[in-house]
């Protein structure tokens, strides 16, 4: 059974912090990699994708891979009230593209 | 910007009953999904499908659903006889390649009551 583990949280952070997300994957094979926000109620929303091990920025978010660890993580920088909601790590997996989801973390942006 | 639009954003249906849920996915995309999260619980992967046909299913698509694309715009996913269970929230995808960035429609809310 292929799966994907986060600390479900929630995490707290003051306004204007980092805010570190983590994620690991159990399929060694995987390639595809990707966060996902969703707010209560609502869709996932695409953040952030990555596919070769290392750092890769997009404004405030950095998403790091490590497919030697199996791990995945999200930085979000400068932290905003905004940001409060649950962070998906989704790992694609065979061939079809099917994303494995983990269980979510909640951000907390305190202002 | 483009977007999966999905309809209707809630459905109340009474157990036994067939339902058909809507999306209409991002133009240049080729590859659907659908998706549902049962309320409070990690989203889950249900089917994909490719090339006119399904690609992949989870163990919780069994004989009661189906998907098509009948018109090449439109992809369905029908329930034939819905089980207070089968209320989640339920989600359309597409991307435009295997593994790439996959985005997803609004959701209909199903409630089986």
């Amino acid at each position: 059974q292929k799966e994907v583990e986060q600390n479900s949280g929630p995490l707290s952070v003051p306004e204007g912090a980092i805010a570190s997300l983590n994620c690991t994957y159990s399929d060694r094979g995987s390639q595809s990699f990707f966060w996902y926000r969703q707010y209560s109620g609502k869709s996932p929303e695409l953040i952030m994708s990555i596919y070769s091990n290392g750092d890769k920025e997009d404004g405030r978010f950095t998403a790091q891979l490590n497919k030697a660890s199996q791990y995945v993580s999200l930085l979000i920088r400068d932290s905003q009230p905004s940001d409060s909601a649950t962070y998906l790590c989704a790992v694609g997996s065979g061939n079809t593209g099917k994303l494995i989801f983990g269980q979510g973390t909640t951000l907390q942006v305190k202002p | 910007e483009p977007e999966v639009t999905q309809t209707p954003s809630h459905q109340v249906t009474q157990m036994g009953q067939e339902v058909i849920l809507r999306c209409v996915p991002i133009s240049n995309h080729l590859y659907f999904y659908w998706y549902r999260q049962i309320l409070g619980q990690k989203v889950e992967f249900l089917v994909s499908f490719y090339n006119n046909e399904i690609s992949e299913k989870s163990e919780i698509f069994d004989d009661q659903f189906s998907v098509e694309r009948p018109d090449g715009s439109n992809f369905t996913l029908k329930i034939r006889s819905t089980k207070l269970e089968d209320s989640a929230m339920y989600f359309c995808a597409g991307s435009g390649q295997a593994n790439t960035e996959a985005f997803f429609g609004q959701g209909t809310r199903l409630t089986v009551v």
